[in-house]
């Protein structure tokens, strides 16, 4: 069984451009959740997708934004780049929106030049 | 700014010692909580959770305790590999009103295992 997978594992984009990160959940499970971790921190929640509509957010600009797909993967995508968005990108899935564990991927190294 | 922080960024103990990581979190309205494992290069695993109307829950050589009056985490793992050596974060959710809030994760604390 597949755990979340996330492509690419890296990307060095340059500032002002746009990006966009996939991922597919774990076998079962039906909600993705989006998390930004800057070097030396804990991740911190951009926002989470259930029944292919966004549910919750954090407190991320609307440059940051996302779908998800009837199979359940995600996108995230962001627009116009600044150097601050260079990060390691989450992807977390759950068998739903409560308290449920919620399973990582490897993430995505996001380089911005 | 963030609500869950830890009290040590940074622990080293010898092979074989329990060791004991501690988080403090702020919101009184979080009712889950989640313990999770950061290997370099690789995403949080989890390792173990418990909710609010406990105060105790034990997995496979690791304990979390939660004191809810004074709002703390701790995590202890017994017996410490060098394999655990990570960076370990606690995490909370927000109950908000019968929805279920996100994670809110603290900034983490790394152990090292000397062997």
């Amino acid at each position: 069984d597949a755990g979340v997978t996330q492509s690419p594992t890296h990307l060095i984009k340059t500032r002002g451009q746009q990006v966009t990160l996939r991922c597919s959940p774990k076998s079962g499970h039906d909600t993705v959740s989006w998390y930004q971790q800057a070097l030396g921190q804990g991740p911190q929640f951009i926002f989470q997708y259930y029944e292919e509509e966004e549910r919750q957010r954090g407190n991320f600009p609307d440059r940051f934004s996302g779908h998800q797909f009837p199979n359940y993967s995600s996108e995230l995508n962001v627009n116009a780049l600044l150097l601050g968005d260079s990060a390691l990108y989450l992807c977390a899935s759950s068998p739903g929106q409560g308290d449920y564990e919620q399973y990582f991927g490897p993430g995505t190294r996001l380089t911005v030049t | 700014g963030e609500s869950v922080g830890l009290h040590l960024p940074t622990l080293s103990v010898q092979e074989g010692d329990n060791s004991i990581i501690n988080c403090a979190y702020s919101n009184s309205a979080s009712d889950y909580f989640i313990w999770y494992k950061q290997e370099s290069g690789k995403g949080p695993q989890f390792i173990i959770d418990i909710r609010s109307n406990m105060d105790k829950r034990q997995g496979q050589r690791v304990t979390v305790l939660l004191n809810k009056t004074v709002k703390h985490l701790s995590l202890q793992i017994a017996a410490t590999q060098p394999g655990d050596s990570a960076v370990y974060f606690c995490a909370e959710k927000l109950n908000y009103g019968g929805s279920q809030g996100n994670l809110i994760f603290g900034k983490g604390t790394k152990l090292s295992v000397k062997p």
